[in-house]
């Protein structure tokens, strides 16, 4: 079983509906990242959190840390929105460096 | 600014030739991360570097990869004898990552396309 479990793995919605992606983990963990990987590889941080909830634009994180879940909305999703969302978490423990990422979601928004 | 680059882009290897992979990371950040990512999956961790200190090379997948940063900021990545396992984007990231850096975001580069034939 992965340590980092999204959910789900491919997701297709119509311009304008409300988006959700949900990350599940099995380790004690610092911080969660959220991160949004276009096409040809480039990663962007999209949030770093460790409680509570943020929220940036049209996109909001949640993190239960006593259920080990996160998720991450969109709002009035656009065809831009599309791209693969991968959460990663930062585990106890282990290196500061080593993140430990699930399989990502692929989100396409059709117009 | 400049974010973190990588080079080259796109890397076409024979089986058994030795490739090397250069990672830039934003000017001033201390920590340098490296990931493996196989088509389809997320990126796996691989090495990481805290300054010139290669401080965690638990993901290094075999005795074939290599990695260094010798001045703390420039760090190359280097795989010798590829093999078609090899075959993956790899991921260069880069955080501010003073003393404590559970809390400091890092920053991705685009990445290197390796194509092991």
């Amino acid at each position: 079983k992965n340590e980092v479990e999204q959910s789900p793995q491919n997701l297709t919605a119509q311009e304008g509906e409300f988006i959700t992606i949900n990350c599940s983990y099995s380790v004690g963990i610092s911080a969660l990242h959220w991160l949004q990987q276009h096409p040809g590889g480039g990663i962007v941080s999209l949030f770093m959190l460790s409680s509570g909830k943020k929220k940036h634009g049209r996109l909001i994180a949640t993190i239960n840390i006593q259920e080990k879940h996160s998720s991450l909305h969109i709002t009035a999703s656009h065809p831009r929105d599309s791209a693969v969302y991968i959460c990663a978490v930062l585990a106890y423990g282990g290196s500061q460096g080593n993140l430990i990422f699930g399989k990502g979601t692929k989100l396409s928004v059709k117009p | 600014g400049a974010g973190v680059s990588q080079s080259p882009r796109y890397k076409v290897a024979k089986r058994g030739q030795d490739v090397a992979l250069r990672c830039d990371p934003i000017s001033g950040h201390v920590s340098l991360f490296w990931y493996q990512q196989a088509l389809g999956q997320g990126p796996e961790f691989l090495t990481y570097f805290q300054n010139e200190a290669q401080l965690d090379k638990s993901g290094l997948p075999s005795d074939r990869f290599f990695a260094e940063r010798p001045e703390g900021s420039v760090s190359t990545l280097k795989i010798q004898r590829t093999q078609q396992e090899d075959s993956a984007v790899y991921l260069c990231a880069s955080s501010l990552g003073l003393r404590d850096i559970l809390y400091y975001e890092q920053y991705f580069g685009p990445g290197t396309r390796l194509t092991v034939t």
